[in-house]
């Protein structure tokens, strides 16, 4: 699976867009994006995620470059309880993938 | 619907015991994947199970196996613990189609002394 590069941490206003960059330049044509969070002693939650298609639901938008080596997770009114880790990460579209989260984005909305 | 639930959510442990970790998956979904968290290696993939059948299996050694029943659920076993097992397991549960789209547990915390 294609390595992904995020950074460490972020900080965003409550109530303001929160724009979470990811790069995955080592991309191939049949792996997914995808984005997941996880708030403080809580498992992992699921997001969004998004082949080549800018993709949008109810908790974020992800914008994919056309290239594809890179994304954007958008969360567009972002709230306290937004305070979480989040991960990008890349799966191949197999059988045989499986989730390997990094050190992800550690996100912090202030009031 | 109910989520995924985990039992125990904390348990301490002595080198060189064992421990059984449990996980009921959301009702309807057939496929329970166990993962493992640390600060140090983030998450790590342990196996997965669809079908009470082992479909996919990460890098960890023999000591830590586990197995599916009909109903869907899954039991997690850690034999001959060692400190570094310490670490943060988690459930998740999916239909087993849904590619990458996982439903995880809040986990149990191991601590190995």
């Amino acid at each position: 699976d294609a390595k992904t590069t995020q950074p460490p941490s972020m900080d965003c206003a409550e109530g303001r867009a929160a724009n979470l960059p990811c790069n995955h330049s080592t991309i191939s044509g049949n792996e997914y994006v995808y984005w997941y969070r996880q708030i403080h002693s809580q498992g992992p939650q699921y997001i969004i995620h998004g082949l080549k298609n800018n993709e949008t639901n109810e908790m974020a938008s992800l914008i994919i470059t056309e290239d594809r080596k890179s994304s954007t997770l958008i969360l567009p009114h972002a709230t306290l309880r937004d305070t979480a880790v989040y991960y990008c990460i890349v799966i191949f579209s197999g059988n045989d993938y499986k989730l390997s989260f990094g050190a992800g984005t550690t996100v912090t909305v202030r009031a | 619907k109910a989520g995924v639930t985990q039992t125990p959510r904390y348990l301490i442990k002595t080198r060189g015991q064992q421990v059984t970790l449990s996980c009921s998956p959301i009702s309807g979904h057939r496929s329970v994947s166990w993962y493992q968290q640390t600060p140090g290696q983030g998450l790590q993939f342990l196996f997965e199970y669809f079908s009470e059948t082992q479909r996919n299996k990460g890098n960890f050694p023999g000591r830590f196996s586990g197995r599916q029943f009909s109903n869907s659920r899954s039991e997690m076993n850690v034999s001959t613990l060692e400190l570094g097992d310490s670490a943060l397991y988690l459930c998740a549960s999916s239909l087993g189609t849904s590619l990458g789209r996982e439903y995880f547990g809040p986990g149990t915390r191991l601590t190995v002394t």
